[in-house]
């Protein structure tokens, strides 16, 4: 994999069901993974940021792993809400500190 | 904590127009501030990380003379697009570091600007 691919690129849930995405990357020269919330007209939000593998990370409703030998990290949310409706970003840090972005996947939470 | 506010939010100017988008970072200092572009559907892409009181770092395929970047203090970058043309028309959205932390750590946002040359 050159790229940042996350799946799928887009998700409708009803309120209440927990989801997760993926986000996979190049596991070579592996520095940092971020995972950013990106909602409608406003500015994108970190969410976590990881740098061993097996690391796992939780803030409220949302959690993340990280596996970088594979090179793939899960996002997980449980008991999704509208206000969870966003898209989720997620970027590599290699060894050149620079980040490399994937496309996002767009989630829509229907009440 | 840690609020970057950019501005302007949309230009629509002719083409031919310098456009000047500032970045701040407003509760903190910034050493490091990063430009991106974003065209519809593709991902972020980096055009230059900038460095108070340094020279910016281009990514490839960016023109440093089309895309002028200053960053004089720690908490004000701006991106200048110099004699804008219609191909130029993106979104652009700069992003701050916390202090000298490095890439381990989170990169902090700006709105965006929607830039439309006619």
């Amino acid at each position: 994999i050159l790229n940042v691919e996350q799946s799928p690129q887009s998700l409708h849930v009803q309120e209440g069901d927990s989801t997760n995405f993926t986000c996979s990357f190049p596991s070579s020269n592996f520095y940092a993974l971020h995972w950013y919330r990106w909602e409608t007209a406003k500015s994108p939000e970190a969410l976590f940021v990881m740098t061993l593998n097996g690391d796992e990370k939780k803030k409220g409703r949302i959690s993340a792993t990280l596996n970088t030998k594979e090179g793939y990290s899960y996002l997980y949310i449980k008991g999704s809400q509208p206000e969870d409706s966003a898209t989720y970003l997620c970027a590599r840090g290699g060894n050149n500190r620079k980040l490399i972005w994937g496309l996002g996947t767009s989630l829509a939470v229907n009440p | 904590g840690a609020v970057v506010s950019q501005h302007p939010s949309r230009v629509i100017c002719k083409s031919g127009t310098s456009v000047k988008i500032e970045c701040r970072s407003l509760d903190f200092q910034a050493t490091t501030m990063f430009w991106y572009r974003q065209f519809p559907k593709q991902s972020l892409m980096l055009m230059a990380t900038s460095n108070e009181g340094s020279k910016a770092t281009y990514e490839q395929g960016v023109e440093k003379d089309k895309f002028l970047i200053n960053h004089a203090s720690l908490t004000l970058s701006t991106l200048t697009v110099t004699s804008a043309h219609p191909e130029d028309s993106s979104f652009y959205i700069c992003s701050a570091r916390v202090g000298r932390t490095g890439p381990h750590q989170p990169q902090h946002f700006g709105d965006g600007t929607r830039l439309s040359i006619l």
